[in-house]
C-alpha cells in the first residue's frame, strides 16, 4: 500500500523568510496531494492541492511542487508569518482506492517574529 | 451553512464504558471517514464509508465499529472503552466524485478512558 514520509518533524524559521516542508510517496499510481494545516487545538485544514498531471500550483504566499518521476512533492511559504506557525500535513491519495488519503507524520512549523 | 459536526467534543469516561462518538453533515457528501490522532501527530484511517449501508476498515486497526444508515450520520462506537483508546477522534467527508477527494474535516472529539 501506500506510504508518505515527511520531513522535518519540525521546522522553526524568522518571521519573513521561506519554509520548506518536503514528502515522499512510495506508489507510483498516486495522483491527488493535498496539504493541510493545523492550528493548535483546531480540525485540519485544506491548504492547496496538486494533481498530478500538474507541476506547480501556486496560491498566494504557498506553493506545492510536485516530482512525479522522484515521486516528491513539497510545500513552499514564502514570506512566513506568525500565524504560519502549526503542523502541516501532507497526503497521496489514489482515485481507484476509493480516495483513501495516506497522511504523512506532519510537520510543526514555528515562525518567530 | 454546510459543516461537519462531532459531539461530544469532550469525553472522560470510565474503563469499560461503551461510548458512542457522532458525526454528523451537512456538506452533502457520499464518503465519509473517521481517523484518530494523538495531539499533533500523524491521522490514521480507522473507518470509512462510501456510502449508505457501506463501511469498511481502515489502516490502523481498531476495536470501534461503524455504521452508515443515513447519508449526513456516521457514528463510531466503542462497547468497552480502555486507556488505550485515549486519543483524539476526527470525522471527515468528501464528495465522492473521482475529481473531488478533498476531505473536511470536523472539530473532532477528545477521548480519555481513565
Amino acid at each position: 500500500g501506500e506510504n508518505v514520509e515527511q520531513h522535518p518533524s519540525t521546522l522553526s524559521v524568522q518571521e519573513g523568510d521561506s519554509a520548506v516542508i518536503k514528502c515522499t510517496y512510495s506508489d507510483s499510481a498516486s495522483n491527488y496531494f493535498p496539504w493541510y494545516k493545523q492550528e493548535l487545538g483546531k480540525r485540519p485544514q485544506l491548504i492547496i492541492d496538486i494533481r498530478s498531471n500538474v507541476g506547480e500550483k501556486k496560491d498566494q504566499r504557498i506553493a506545492v511542487t510536485l516530482n512525479k518521476t522522484a515521486k516528491h512533492f513539497s510545500l513552499h511559504i514564502t514570506e512566513t508569518q506568525p500565524e504560519d506557525s502549526a503542523v502541516y500535513f501532507c497526503a497521496a491519495s489514489v482515485y481507484n482506492q476509493g480516495g483513501k488519503l495516506i497522511f504523512g507524520q506532519g510537520t510543526e512549523l514555528s515562525v518567530k517574529p | 451553512e454546510a459543516d461537519i459536526y462531532q459531539t461530544p467534543r469532550y469525553l472522560v469516561i470510565g474503563t469499560g464504558k461503551k461510548i458512542t462518538l457522532e458525526c454528523s453533515q451537512t456538506m452533502g457528501h457520499d464518503k465519509m471517514y473517521w481517523y484518530q490522532q494523538d495531539p499533533g501527530m500523524e491521522l490514521h484511517l480507522i473507518h470509512y464509508s462510501y456510502g449508505v449501508n457501506s463501511t469498511e476498515k481502515g489502516d490502523l486497526s481498531s476495536e470501534s465499529t461503524v455504521s452508515r444508515i443515513r447519508t449526513e450520520h456516521f457514528p463510531l462506537t466503542l462497547e468497552s472503552a480502555r486507556p488505550s483508546h485515549t486519543s483524539q477522534y476526527l470525522c471527515a467527508s468528501s464528495e465522492g466524485d473521482r475529481r473531488q477527494e478533498t476531505q473536511y474535516f470536523g472539530p473532532g472529539t477528545r477521548l480519555l478512558v481513565l
